[in-house]
């Protein structure tokens, strides 16, 4: 296991409700991204966060937003869920590589999220 | 144009026979990074190599090898002596230039299944 955790595990949303998953880095990481997979596709890429700041984003709208908390873990935030938001949602923390980190991130269990 | 292509959805193998995963890869930077997860049924993504594109020899780590020929852009994963548990689903991915460490782009995959 790689030490970062997600929750929660499962979630089912109605259509135009907001939801919000966390996600815990293992120890010492300071970066957190995140990642939508449809079924039966590769991961998108959402959003990264370094030391509580988003630094790089994909191509993913607005009402997709983020946080992270100065003990480096984070939220996702989905606001006016839409049915193609269903997914499994994956985070992945990774120490900053201008300090001294590696090119590896550890990713989560994720949260599947069904939006009916 | 697609940053990473995986062209085989599914693949069979015989217990204790060796495999070969197809990606190849899209990119004009110099540098970058290219892995393999490999993300059982379970969810999550396990991280089974690296290969640097500075790198000059191939990535080993055990029964996983790298086959990369950069100026081909493929990067093909080997799997030597496949065991029951290596059936999952197999991503390439990639990561772009030195400060975008956690942006990867990631294949559609390939569905690996061993057979006894």
């Amino acid at each position: 296991e790689t030490g970062v955790t997600q929750s929660p595990t499962h979630l089912i949303k109605t259509r135009g409700q907001q939801v919000t998953l966390r996600c815990s880095s293992q120890s010492g990481h300071n970066t957190v991204s995140w990642y939508q997979q449809a079924l039966g596709q590769g991961p998108q890429f959402i959003f990264q966060y370094y030391r509580e700041e988003e630094n790089g984003r994909g191509n993913f709208p607005p009402r997709f937003s983020g946080l992270q908390f100065p003990n480096y873990s984070s939220e996702l935030n989905v606001n006016a869920l839409e049915l193609d938001d269903s997914a499994l949602y994956l985070c992945a923390s990774s120490t900053g590589q201008g300090e001294g980190g590696g090119y590896e991130q550890y990713f989560g269990p994720g949260t599947r999220l069904t939006v009916t | 144009a697609q940053k990473i292509t995986q062209t085989q959805p599914g693949m069979f193998v015989q217990e204790k026979e060796a495999v070969t995963l197809d990606c190849t890869y899209d990119t004009s930077d110099p540098s970058y990074g290219l892995f393999w997860y490999k993300q059982p049924s379970s969810g999550e993504m396990i991280f089974l190599i690296y290969q640097g594109s500075y790198d000059q020899q191939n990535a080993t780590e055990g029964r996983y090898s790298l086959n990369f020929q950069k100026a081909r852009k493929s990067a093909n994963l080997v799997i030597s002596a496949s065991q029951l548990g290596d059936s999952a689903m197999y991503f390439c991915a990639m990561r772009e230039g030195p400060y975008n460490f956690n942006k990867f782009y990631f294949g559609s995959g390939t569905k690996l299944n061993v057979k006894p």
